[in-house]
């Protein structure tokens, strides 16, 4: 089945440390790879995607994932987080096919405490 | 660039109501996604359009949601009768072309409570 799979539902973190959101993916997810991040009443923002090529991937507000096919996982790191990224991030990985429909792992909430 | 328009933002009925979401996509975005979230889960496709026509409606209880694109450019997803596990947020999506290589762009949601 496909599944794209977060390991944890609540990270809790200090500011200025060091945080890492797990992602796990189905094989028969296609790979092509995303994590967005939704901010309290707001939609969806894209923060990072994986194609192809280079297996480390930068995104947005100092955020980055490393793509590592052998363990089917997509894991997202920032090295100094702030209060300002507490929000729920969510990994997401592409069906496959022409028309590609994403499916979404039930997310993680990440809060940054002082 | 305006970004994804949705509304309502809430909507709150009673089971056996009807209720309808309108969405307008970023300009000249031919692909148009219905998600829908339920509380403590990732978002479910419902729906996805390629400019008017309807590319997947798989996971679409047809038995009480609709949705139309008729001009290819916004769109309207309708529930009717609303049952209690319709209660989630409706998030509307496009993109510029069809096949997620791209980039999703998302509205804000309309957040629908059925009691």
């Amino acid at each position: 089945a496909q599944s794209v799979t977060q390991l944890d539902s609540q990270v809790p973190v200090f500011e200025e440390a060091p945080v890492e959101l797990r992602c796990n993916y189905s094989s028969s997810v296609s790979v092509y790879l995303f994590w967005y991040v939704q901010y309290p009443n707001q939609g969806l923002q894209l923060l990072l995607k994986y194609l192809s090529g280079s297996t480390l991937v930068k995104g947005i507000n100092g955020f980055e994932a490393e793509f590592n096919k052998s363990q089917t996982s997509f894991h997202l790191r920032k090295p100094s987080v702030h209060i300002s990224d507490t929000a729920e991030y969510f990994c997401a990985g592409n069906t496959g096919g022409s028309q590609g429909n994403l499916i979404f792992g039930k997310g993680t909430k990440l809060s940054v405490k002082p | 660039e305006a970004g994804v328009a949705q509304s309502p933002r809430y909507k709150i009925i009673e089971k056996r109501q009807s209720v309808a979401f309108w969405c307008n996509p970023i300009s000249g975005h031919a692909t148009l996604y219905w998600y829908q979230q339920i509380l403590g889960q990732g978002p479910k496709l419902l729906i996805q359009f390629q400019n008017n026509g309807v590319v997947d409606d798989s996971q679409l209880p047809k038995d009480r949601f609709s949705a139309e694109r008729l001009k290819g450019v916004d769109s309207t997803l309708k529930i009717q009768p609303a049952k209690l596990e319709d209660s989630a947020v409706y998030l509307c999506a496009s993109s510029l072309f069809l096949g997620n290589t791209g980039e999703l762009f998302f509205g804000e949601g309309s957040r629908l409570t059925v009691l």
